[in-house]
């Protein structure tokens, strides 16, 4: 069973600071892991992806997979309080093409006005 | 941009009823899947269905679950003899091919009473 951990927070941060948020987890061949952000009753929705180690940036938001310590984190820079959510880190794909993913518990963001 | 588009929002049922929860996946996605979600708690994979067929069930997916896609199209889940402990929002999530993430619909809330 394939393991992916986060803290459940809640992490505050004020506005215009850098949000990081952290996964560990348990398969080290690993290979592809997601962020989701989820609004309260809302469904997830994808923001990032990363297949490979190091850093993957995408407006705001970045990335990074280290493989050797087996964690994956999001930094959110100059956070805004329309980031506050829960962010759920999900990987990795199973092998064999069906591909489903394991969700972490989540880390509830609180951006301070 | 595509969505995954879920009927009903929410559903009440009575302890025992069948209920029938119903998606419609991006059409050029080839995987489909549902997930759901108790309230406070992570998001819990269901089953996996490509090719016409279940391609992974979760320990969650007994002999009450049943999932079709009748006409190509619909994406349908069905719970045949509803308890309590079946309340929860119940996600569909689909993916055109690896290694991409999910595009989750917007999520049916169900109450059992």
């Amino acid at each position: 069973q394939k393991e992916v951990e986060q803290n459940s927070g809640p992490l505050s941060v004020p506005e215009g600071a850098i949000a990081s948020l952290n996964c560990t987890y348990s398969d080290r061949g690993s290979q592809s892991f997601f962020w989701y952000r989820q609004y309260s009753g809302k469904s997830p929705e994808l923001i990032m992806s990363i297949y490979s180690n190091g850093d993957k940036e995408d407006g705001r938001f970045t990335a990074q997979l280290n493989k050797a310590s087996q964690y994956v984190s999001l930094l959110i820079r100059d956070s805004q309080p329309s980031d506050s959510a829960t962010y759920l880190c999900a990987g990795p794909p199973d092998s064999g093409g069906y591909q489903k993913v394991t969700f972490g518990t989540g880390t509830k963001l609180q951006v301070i006005p | 941009e595509p969505e995954v588009t879920q009927t009903p929002s929410h559903q009440v049922t009575q302890m025992g009823q069948e209920v029938i929860l119903r998606c419609v996946p991006i059409s050029n996605h080839l995987y489909f899947y549902w997930y759901r979600q108790i309230l406070g708690q992570k998001v819990e994979f269901l089953v996996s269905f490509y090719n016409n067929e279940i391609s992974e069930k979760s320990e969650i997916f007994d002999d009450q679950f049943s999932v079709e896609r009748p006409d190509g199209s619909n994406f349908t889940l069905k719970i045949r003899s509803t308890k309590l402990e079946d309340s929860a929002m119940y996600f569909c999530a689909s993916r055109k091919d690896s290694p991409y993430g999910y595009t989750f619909g917007s999520g049916t809330r169900l109450t059992v009473v």
